[in-house]
């Protein structure tokens, strides 16, 4: 399977302010995908991100508040613009796999806006 | 849009073969049943997939019957290695269609086991 890191793998923001995750991937891949995961709960999907196209949004989430960049097949930023405490969350990055039938996960970014 | 409901959590003791149950009462024609595992602080990783009847491979095996509208994750011998949280995934695949509200995660099982 593809190995994935996430940069950083926590933070803590002042609300207001923005913050870059990136995923990086050691493999080229196809598909790439952004979730938000709150404390104990399950993963909600925010978009997918494909190379040298915009991003799809998931209902309930805007590119103002999460732009997300995709410029090669194995790299991908997600921004969480004007942070808000609500905004406090796990940020996970995965792929699709080789197939395209399953996803790879990243390890996480754990973000606390206060 | 194929929603799917686990039971919260579960206990088994270690050696123990546990079945997780998912029912899917409106899966789709394209729909494919996926689970994933999940450690706490880590991202899931993908457990087994299938389509329909039985999958096994290295790790655990999959029964879907014949209407396709629930699903078994079965662990054989459980260790306090396999406590984590379980989730079935119902939808298309990731590439072919999976986004567009399609890859909705379900609330998971918390699957305790004990020495």
């Amino acid at each position: 399977s593809a190995v994935i890191s996430q940069k950083p793998s926590r933070d803590i923001c002042q609300r207001g302010t923005s913050l870059t995750i990136q995923c990086q991937v050691d493999s080229q891949v196809t598909m790439m995908f952004w979730y938000r995961q709150q404390p104990g709960q399950s993963l909600t999907l925010i978009a997918t991100a494909n190379q040298g196209s915009e991003a799809t949004y998931e209902s309930g989430f805007v590119i103002d508040k999460f732009p997300i960049s995709r410029p090669n097949l194995t790299f991908s930023t997600l921004t969480v613009s004007n942070m808000s405490p609500e905004d406090s969350s796990i940020y996970l990055c995965s792929v699709d796999s080789p197939s395209g039938y399953e996803q790879y996960f990243g390890p996480g970014t754990r973000l606390t806006v206060t | 849009l194929a929603k799917t409901t686990q039971p919260v959590s579960m206990d088994s003791y270690e050696g123990q073969e546990v079945n997780i149950t998912c029912s899917h009462n409106n899966i789709a024609t394209n729909d494919y049943i996926t689970w994933y595992q999940q450690f706490p602080s880590q991202g899931p990783r993908f457990i087994i997939q299938g389509y329909k009847t039985k999958v096994t491979n290295e790790v655990a095996s999959l029964f879907i019957p014949a209407d396709r509208k629930s699903s078994t994750l079965s662990l054989p011998r459980v260790s306090l290695s396999d406590t984590a949280v379980y989730y079935c995934l119902v939808g298309p695949p990731p590439r072919y269609g999976g986004s567009q509200g399609n890859l909705i995660f379900g609330k998971g099982t918390k699957l305790s086991v004990k020495p």
